[in-house]
């Protein structure tokens, strides 16, 4: 199975602080993804990654910055971080599509507290 | 615009009974994959079965089973003999051809056995 790392796992941050969480991965694996699971909103897509140096935006990027300068790595950075930023952070990468999972590696998430 | 709707937010099943999550998807693709995942306390995401739109018969793994209705857009959840370790957030998701290889989620149903 693909090998997908998420840094930190927990972050308790302040209001207006910049704060950047990374996405490793140990295959070269094109595309990846940011998202972020709320109560109620199931997960939603940040932004995502289809190469290095080629990124784009998801439904909710607003206050977000994405940066993929290696393939291994991608980063989420939130420039000034404020409360309902508060959330759970998901990296996913997009792997063979075959079997056993169809296409998608999840990390094990970062869960980040803004106060 | 694609769209997953899950519209039960929580349920309660039995041990050792079946138990149905519903799903429905809005998409003008004729190509689409769906998924259902799992997600237990522990926060992981948790592959647990998938159906392509031009698979013909019903995805199964296991006691998971895909209740595919192409006509009426829905994707449902069948988890046959329910156990106390099936207790857990439940997402269905979409991916859509040509977007990247992006997954939509539904807002995800919790889903409670009872000993």
């Amino acid at each position: 199975d693909a090998g997908i790392t998420q840094s930190p796992r927990h972050k308790v941050t302040e209001t207006g602080t910049p704060v950047t969480l990374r996405c490793h991965q140990t295959e070269n694996h094109r595309y990846m993804y940011w998202y972020r699971q709320d109560p109620g909103h199931g997960l939603r897509l940040i932004h995502y990654s289809y190469g290095v140096k080629d990124t784009d935006k998801g439904e909710v990027s607003d206050g977000y910055s994405v940066s993929r300068s290696k393939t291994e790595d991608f980063l989420l950075t939130l420039e000034s971080a404020t409360s309902s930023q508060t959330s759970v952070y998901f990296c996913a990468i997009s792997v063979l599509r075959g079997r056993p999972n169809y296409g998608y590696t999840f990390g094990s998430g970062t869960r980040l507290t803004v106060v | 615009a694609q769209k997953i709707t899950q519209t039960q937010p929580g349920m309660f099943v039995q041990e050792k009974e079946a138990v149905t999550l519903d799903c429905t998807y809005d998409t003008s693709d004729q190509s689409y994959g769906l998924f259902w995942y799992k997600q237990p306390s522990s926060g992981e995401m948790i592959f647990l079965i998938y159906q392509g739109s031009y698979d013909e018969q019903n995805a199964t793994e296991g006691r998971y089973s895909l209740n595919f209705q192409k006509a009426r857009k829905s994707a449902n959840l069948v988890i046959s003999a329910s156990q106390l370790g099936d207790s857990a957030m439940y997402f269905c998701a979409m991916r859509a051809r040509d977007q990247g290889g992006k997954l939509i989620f539904g807002q995800g149903t919790e889903l409670s056995v009872k000993p």
